[in-house]
């Protein structure tokens, strides 16, 4: 079957321009969450959503992040007045329910 | 306060050589650990994981070795391929919570040679 999906692949956003970054996660898959990977990083946390509910907001870095997933399958991940410092790396990972998460090709962000 | 210490940063072996990856945690409520593999421009694909009530995990070319009071675990590749050439990063999560989220290394980038 298809796997975690995320689109758009590259994004090139000026520095103060608002950003959506979309995840379609595997079918019937209750838990999704939502990394940063910075360049040479490993992945951060940042989010996850247990169906409709954002249960863990910790790893947002500020409020300019905001992420939902309103009918608990395609997930959005919104970045207001983007900064150089938010160029990364965003993965999406949706889980059955449990330990395997199975992780997105990711969306490229570069904030000019 | 980094939770997994990953090491070595990066790693060259030969062809059919073994491949040893170390990470450490400080984190006792860990209670599952995980090896991802990402190739460029790819996400993490799971490799293999282990729980701590076992010492051992080997699937194929790949076992993680686990120490509970050192809180330390291991990523072992055998018979290491080109194909192998990769980063790859050990996690860490603490299913307490009913969360799940995952704390990683900082990878390791490993080159195989042919």
């Amino acid at each position: 079957g298809a796997g975690v999906s995320q689109s758009p692949r590259y994004k090139v956003a000026k520095r103060g321009q608002d950003v959506a970054l979309r995840c379609d996660p595997i079918s019937g898959h209750v838990s999704l969450f939502w990394y940063q990977q910075a360049l040479g990083q490993g992945p951060e946390f940042l989010t996850y959503f247990q169906n409709e509910a954002q249960l863990d907001k910790s790893g947002l870095p500020s409020d300019r992040f905001f992420a939902e997933r309103p009918e608990g399958s395609v997930s959005t991940l919104k970045i207001q007045r983007t900064q150089q410092e938010d160029s990364a790396v965003y993965l999406c990972a949706s889980s059955r329910q449990g330990y395997t998460q199975y992780f997105g090709p990711g969306t490229r962000l570069t904030v000019l | 306060q980094q939770q997994v210490k990953q090491s070595p940063q990066s790693l060259i072996v030969q062809k059919g050589g073994i491949s040893i990856i170390n990470c450490a945690y400080e984190n006792t409520a860990f209670d599952y650990f995980p090896w991802y593999q990402q190739f460029p421009g790819k996400g993490p694909a799971l490799l293999i994981a282990i729980r701590p009530d076992v010492s051992e995990k080997k699937e194929g070319r790949f076992t993680i070795s686990f120490n509970k009071s050192a809180k330390q675990f291991s990523l072992h590749i055998m018979d290491s391929q080109p194909g192998d050439s990769a980063t790859y990063f050990c996690a860490a999560t603490d299913s307490g919570g009913s969360n799940y989220k995952l704390t990683f290394g900082k990878g390791t980038l490993l080159t195989v040679n042919p």
